[in-house]
């Protein structure tokens, strides 16, 4: 009956360097989504997943920004040669095939570029 | 194309007092709206949702919400706020073509004096 959760809670690394996120989904649902929250902003929609549908990649800012899912599991976002501009709040955030826009978003990960 | 837009950016209220968050929409077709609540460090939480029907939503933590269409408003009120309620508060739109994503505002950062 856990939420979304998502590892690591943070990561600081350093320019040029590659780093994973993970985001482990509510059991039963089928669509996750990953947003960005830089400082002082709104969301910014990143990535869809539904079920085994091709994702929706119209939100990644670069073809730095990758992220794979596997059935209706746990899913990674990949961010290659990071900038400082990347430093961000990631969120997570899945939803039942029926209720696609009730989306129930996990804790985030916080992601400093030095 | 969608956007959301929270025109204050902060807003101070005292403990006890009304309060009412401002939204305005930009989507062509029947929105779906929702309010979001964000507290230091946590994930974003759902306090409403409008999809269609009553113009005026019940949430949780004593928190309502109504849609104006004439207006493309949907503002969110208290009557009452309590310290507990000092966070950062999102409007956002629900898109259903395509990636079935949320786009956000910026957010409206709430303190409460005592």
């Amino acid at each position: 009956g856990a939420g979304v959760s998502q590892s690591p809670s943070n990561k600081v690394t350093e320019k040029g360097k590659d780093v994973e996120l993970r985001c482990d989904p509510i059991s039963g649902h089928t669509a996750l989504y990953w947003y960005r929250q830089r400082l002082g902003q709104g969301l910014e929609f990143l990535i869809y997943f539904q079920g085994n549908s091709a994702p929706d990649k119209s939100g990644l800012p670069s073809d730095r920004f990758s992220a794979e899912r596997t059935g209706e599991s746990v899913s990674t976002l990949t961010i290659q040669r990071t900038q400082q501009e990347d430093s961000a709040v990631y969120l997570c955030a899945s939803s039942f095939t029926g209720t696609p826009l009730t989306q129930y978003f996990g804790p985030g990960t916080r992601l400093t570029v030095l | 194309a969608q956007s959301v837009t929270q025109p204050d950016i902060h807003i101070t209220v005292s403990e006890g007092a009304s309060l009412e968050l401002r939204c305005n929409y930009s989507y062509g077709a029947t929105p779906y709206l929702f309010w979001y609540v964000q507290s230091p460090g946590q994930g974003l939480q759902l306090l409403l949702k409008y999809f269609s029907g009553d113009t005026l939503v019940q949430g949780i933590k004593g928190f309502e919400a109504e849609f104006k269409r004439s207006q493309s408003s949907f503002n969110l009120r208290k009557p009452s706020v309590h310290w507990s309620d000092a966070a950062e508060y999102f409007c956002a739109v629900g898109v259903v073509q395509g990636a079935q994503k949320l786009v956000f505002g910026q957010g409206t950062r709430l303190t409460i004096n005592p």
